[in-house]
């Protein structure tokens, strides 16, 4: 039973095309994240929502959109993609009320933009 | 600006040997520093942590030194295995559960 789940796996769609990225955590967690993986690996936040309510906007372009429907999900909409958009996306998940704070990652979505 | 700088960026050690990686942050608001361990196609999963209240913690074959007043802290794997080749994240957060600030990694490649 996969902890945090993203779909899909791979994504390869053309300049100017809009695209979402799904994830669901069965963990009970109350805080979820969008992490972006570029080309040489480097790991950035992009979005954090605590019970669905957006908290961190790392500077993103407007194009991407997150939206919470409720504390197990966190999906990513993207418009307009550009080459640049191609990289790998993980969505994370955590509690802010636990005593570890880990933060579970789900397999990535390796967007890829022609 | 990087908050959180990792080396080396590669590392190839040989079955048995010790890898060494090293991370030094900037904000001192930083209290939770976790590494993570990243195998081809997959997300990163959580391998150590530690606090700034300790100086050094083991998990097995996995230790982190920890040096708060030079800020900088490394991870040490010992006896090292071809299983354990992967990408090694350190990072850093305010605290346990916020977002997580990550190091550049380290690919590490361990030779049988």
């Amino acid at each position: 039973d996969t902890a945090v789940s993203q779909t899909p796996k791979y994504l390869v769609t053309q300049m100017g095309n809009d695209k979402s990225i799904k994830c669901e955590q069965n963990l009970g967690h109350d805080t979820m994240y969008w992490y972006k993986q570029d080309s040489k690996k480097f790991l950035k936040i992009m979005f954090s929502y605590n019970n669905k309510e957006l908290i961190i906007n790392e500077t993103v372009p407007n194009r991407f959109s997150p939206k919470s429907p409720d504390k197990a999900h966190l999906n990513l909409h993207i418009n307009s993609l550009e080459l640049g958009d191609s990289a790998v996306y993980f969505c994370a998940s955590s509690s802010q009320r636990g005593q570890t704070g880990e933060a579970f990652f789900g397999q990535g979505t390796r967007l890829t933009v022609v | 600006q990087q908050q959180v700088k990792q080396s080396p960026q590669s590392l190839i050690v040989q079955k048995g040997g010790i890898s060494i990686i090293n991370c030094a942050y900037e904000n001192t608001a930083f209290d939770y520093f976790p590494w993570y361990q990243q195998f081809p196609g997959k997300g990163p999963a959580l391998l150590i942590a530690i606090r700034p209240d300790v100086s050094e913690k083991k998990e097995g074959r996995f230790t982190i030194s920890f040096n708060k007043s030079a800020k900088q802290f490394s991870l040490h794997i010992m006896d090292s295995q071809p299983g354990d080749s992967a990408t090694y994240f350190c990072a850093a957060s305010k605290a346990a559960g916020n977002k997580l600030t990550f190091g550049g990694g380290t690919r590490v490649l361990v030779k049988p």
